[in-house]
């Protein structure tokens, strides 16, 4: 089955340290995306990708980093300079040159504190 | 102003009751319109686009007012499954190559037996 799939599901983070969060997809999408949703918000963007070895950051990216050095794989660091981490992330894709259709997310990480 | 605003509720209602939600959107250059269901600890997913001309897809109506900058979600004969929470989503490219999302904070829906 074609989607996105996102690993791990839950993901604990001690002070200082980096962590990478994976999302991969098998529908022959250009374009990825990150997003962080907080508790009784709606989502907002961290980066995204249009094409391989191409990104751009959204509305939050202090305190984040990505790659996308192959089409399927666009994972996500959450560095130490990140200060509150505590989240939902999502992770979306669209083809590319189908910019006005619907996003289409994968199951998400849930990111804590130690 | 939020570039998004919804009624974040929550919305209590019976089984079989009909519940409509409004959403206001900032950017008259907007572009592409969704409603978005999300339950509790899962990943949004996809309801329905919502086009100028309304459109229907069983007991959920979706309205566009691009004068007003409004959207709205009509549910009808509510079922107790539709205890989620939705989001009004809006999508502008502006010039790009790339749409960029914007996600209202979303609205609590409980149906009760």
């Amino acid at each position: 089955d074609g989607g996105i799939t996102q690993s791990p599901k839950y993901l604990f983070r001690k002070e200082g340290q980096n962590v990478t969060l994976s999302c991969e997809q098998n529908l022959n999408h250009d374009a990825m995306y990150w997003y962080r949703q907080d508790p009784g918000q709606g989502l907002r963007l961290i980066y995204y990708s249009q094409i391989v070895n191409d990104f751009q950051k959204g509305d939050i990216a202090e305190g984040y980093s990505v790659s996308r050095e192959k089409k399927e794989s666009f994972p996500l660091t959450v560095t130490s300079a990140q200060k509150n981490p505590t989240a939902f992330y999502l992770c979306a894709s669209t083809p590319t040159g189908a910019w006005y259709q619907p996003q289409h997310f994968g199951d998400g990480t849930r990111l804590s504190i130690l | 102003r939020k570039e998004v605003e919804q009624d974040p509720g929550p919305f209590n209602v019976p089984e079989g009751a009909t519940v409509a939600f409004n959403c206001t959107y900032s950017n008259s250059a907007s572009q592409s319109f969704f409603w978005y269901r999300q339950d509790c600890r899962k990943e949004p997913k996809l309801l329905m686009s919502v086009y100028s001309s309304g459109n229907e897809d069983g007991r959920f109506t979706a309205q566009l007012n691009r004068a007003s900058q409004y959207i709205s979600l009509l549910i009808r004969d509510s079922k107790l499954s539709d205890s989620a929470t939705y989001l009004c989503v809006v999508n502008y490219a502006g010039g790009t190559s790339y749409g960029k999302l914007t996600f209202g904070q979303g609205t609590i829906l409980t149906v009760h037996p």
